[in-house]
């Protein structure tokens, strides 16, 4: 079974910190990882997946198989990072659709 | 581009009432999708419709059902409303599920409250 676990609710940093959210997940086969963001007042929209490996916004998120996770990083907060981040997991084969973890609000303080 | 449309956006419900949550995507998407969204227990997966004509059961289907009217529209419909079904209900599109991670497409979201 998919799981994905974000084990902070809420996570508050200071502006030109630097922030980590969590992320660990349970999948047998082979995952594809993302992380969603949700603004204030916007809807739902992909941030970034794993295999783009790309930088969105300052952030990067790095697959770790033997962890299982796939924390988001960014080196100095800023103040419109705050929102709502969620991580999602889908398997690379076969049809699954996303399973989102519980999310975590960031919240920076300036 | 409109993308992922969905109504009512707000809508207050009686217990027992019914009532359906309309989706249409204009993406040419092959995979829809509904999620509901409460505090503290983040987007959880009701119905999906991985392609026209199918659609299975997500994490919490209960009290739920789906129509998949053609390509572009979903829907998804409350037979007898209760107070649990109290939530944020959010539509959304892929061009497929899971495979090469296809990018899902969100709607702005469905307020509806059960009293």
């Amino acid at each position: 079974a998919q799981r994905v676990t974000q084990p902070e609710k809420l996570l508050s940093v200071f502006k030109g910190a630097p922030v980590e959210l969590k992320c660990n997940y349970s999948y047998s086969g082979s995952p594809e990882l993302f992380w969603y963001v949700q603004y204030s007042r916007q809807r739902l929209q992909l941030l970034l997946r794993h295999i783009s490996r790309e930088s969105i916004k300052g952030f990067t998120a790095d697959l770790n198989k033997g962890e299982t996770s796939f924390h988001l990083k960014k080196p100095f907060a800023q103040e419109e990072d705050s929102a709502m981040y969620y991580c999602a997991l889908s398997g690379y084969s076969g049809n699954t659709p996303l399973v989102f973890g519980k999310g975590t609000r960031l919240s920076v303080i300036a | 581009n409109a993308g992922v449309t969905q109504t009512p956006k707000f809508q207050v419900l009686k217990t027992g009432q019914s009532m359906t949550l309309q989706c249409a995507q204009d993406m040419n998407h092959n995979s829809m999708y509904w999620y509901r969204q409460d505090p503290g227990m983040g987007l959880r997966l009701i119905y999906y419709s991985a392609s026209e004509g199918t659609t299975d059961k997500g994490e919490v289907p209960n009290g739920y059902n789906v129509s998949r009217l053609n390509k572009r529209e979903f829907s998804l419909r409350l037979e007898s409303a209760a107070p649990s079904q109290t939530s944020v209900y959010f539509c959304a599109s892929s061009e497929g599920t899971g495979g090469d991670g296809n990018t899902i497409y969100f709607g702005e979201g469905s307020w509806l409250t059960v009293v």
